[in-house]
């Protein structure tokens, strides 16, 4: 079952703002990888944190994993129509299957 | 340019048909996948094969069959004891020692 939870579900974003989406758990996790799938489209895989406290950035998009390694965030600033789409989280488990949250669906506004 | 083939990309089955999905890849990566995906409920990891002639029941195995006979194919059997088929269902694979998957387009079966 998921091992992680992603809040909000849904986001709604006005263009040029920025938003925050995060990924949680009750548990220590070995790591947490991101993919985005876009409407109609595949998940791809954007990045993998390992370290306590690790952040990366790709462009607009930052993404941090906590201290506690209980949870992670992934930040866009000013969002365009091209960030559309369901980001999901994702985190290995104990018997090395990737356990997938339930995802957080961006529209945004233009 | 490598990647992961799934076919067909939409069918159609009536209630009582088993339905076999195909998945083929040529990135040389060991370990495949099968996932499905409902709205709002993410994906959901149905069987994995991390070698040839091996493979394990994931979280929602019950109503589906896998063979892993060959390393760049995975095919999946939706049988008629899957009570709830209709769904999005994605295939994906990752190198051995790694746990990044890399995704087919997915193949979306409606059940009439």
């Amino acid at each position: 079952g998921q091992q992680v939870m992603q809040i909000p579900q849904y986001q709604h974003v006005q263009e040029g703002e920025d938003f925050t989406t995060y990924c949680n758990s009750s548990t220590t996790l070995s790591n947490i990888q991101w993919y985005k799938q876009r409407p109609g489209g595949h998940p791809v895989f954007l990045i993998q944190l390992v370290k306590s406290g690790e952040v990366k950035k790709q462009k607009r998009l930052t993404f941090q994993f906590g201290e506690a390694k209980k949870n992670s965030s992934l930040h866009i600033t000013a969002t365009q129509t091209t960030d559309v789409g369901t980001y999901f989280c994702a985190t290995l488990t104990n018997d090395y299957k990737l356990s997938f949250g339930a995802g957080t669906t961006v529209t945004v506004r233009a | 340019d490598g990647g992961i083939t799934q076919s067909p990309k939409y069918l159609f089955r009536k209630e009582g048909q088993n339905v076999t999905l195909s998945c083929e890849q040529n990135l040389n990566h060991d370990a495949m996948y099968w996932y499905r995906q409902d709205p709002g409920q993410g994906l959901r990891l149905i069987y994995y094969s991390q070698i040839v002639n091996d493979f394990q029941k994931g979280d929602i195995a019950e109503g589906y069959s896998v063979s892993r006979e060959k390393k760049e194919s995975f095919p999946l059997t939706v049988t008629s004891a899957q009570k709830n088929p209709t769904a999005f269902y994605l295939c994906a694979s990752s190198a051995s020692g790694a746990n990044v998957l890399t995704f087919g387009a997915g193949s979306r079966l409606t059940v009439l």
